[in-house]
């Protein structure tokens, strides 16, 4: 079946650090790649996709490279800032619109 | 931020009760989600649907029920609430349908309900 697995948190770096979160996927068929952000008390927020293999996604600095060959899909950011700090989930969308999430990794960025 | 409304936003509830959440878009869009939201599990899809009376189950439908008499509605229900129903819940929308500009269409979130089962 469809599945995604992203590294366990929490993830704690100082700000302008680089950060990679890692995202890899199980998936019949050409499934589309997602991440999301969450903030504390609301909903889950897109960040960016990407619907078929080499698309990098990218958005507020972030950017992920959907890689069919290792079927991962790692989040980076070159320099992350406080406001960066959140829980990010990876996703993957299969052929028939349903949606499948990772367990999701916090981000603690430090001043 | 899309237009999706969830109600109510917390509510705590005794163990045997029935309990009805509530999801009302205002985009018109086609699929409407369920999910639930624990430590450690990330999102876990409870129900989804694809057109006005037309639903399917997800990973975890068990205990659960949904029905859509209108686009804009998907209400879910606990039929006898449990406490390992204590969740966030969180309804989605995306607009991926028959037209080519949809396909990959992504969720949109609402804030979510917070449930307590006591």
């Amino acid at each position: 079946g469809n599945s995604v697995t992203q590294m366990e948190g929490p993830v704690t770096l100082s700000e302008e650090a680089f950060l990679t979160i890692n995202c890899t996927y199980t998936a019949t068929g050409y499934p589309s790649l997602f991440w999301y952000v969450q903030y504390p008390g609301e909903g889950l927020q897109l960040l960016l996709k990407a619907t078929k293999a080499d698309d990098k996604g990218s958005n507020k600095g972030f950017e992920a490279t959907y890689r069919k060959e290792t079927t991962s899909f790692h989040l980076e950011k070159g320099s992350v800032q406080v406001s960066d700090s959140a829980v990010y989930f990876c996703a993957l969308m299969d052929n028939f619109n349903k949606f499948y999430f990772g367990s999701g990794t916090k981000l603690n960025v430090k001043p | 931020d899309a237009g999706i409304t969830q109600s109510p936003r917390h509510k705590v509830t005794e163990t045997g009760t029935p309990v009805t959440l509530r999801c009302h878009q205002t985009e018109n869009h086609r699929y409407m989600y369920w999910y639930r939201q624990d430590p450690g599990h990330g999102l876990r899809l409870i129900h989804y649907s694809y057109g006005v009376k037309d639903t399917d189950k997800g990973e975890v439908s068990d205990g659960y029920s949904v029905s859509r008499s209108k686009t804009e509605d998907f209400l879910l229900t606990l039929e006898s609430a449990t406490s390992s129903q204590t969740s966030v819940y969180f309804c989605a929308i995306s607009e991926s349908g028959g037209r080519a500009s949809t396909y990959n269409s992504p969720l949109h979130f609402g804030n979510g309900t917070r449930l307590t089962v006591t």
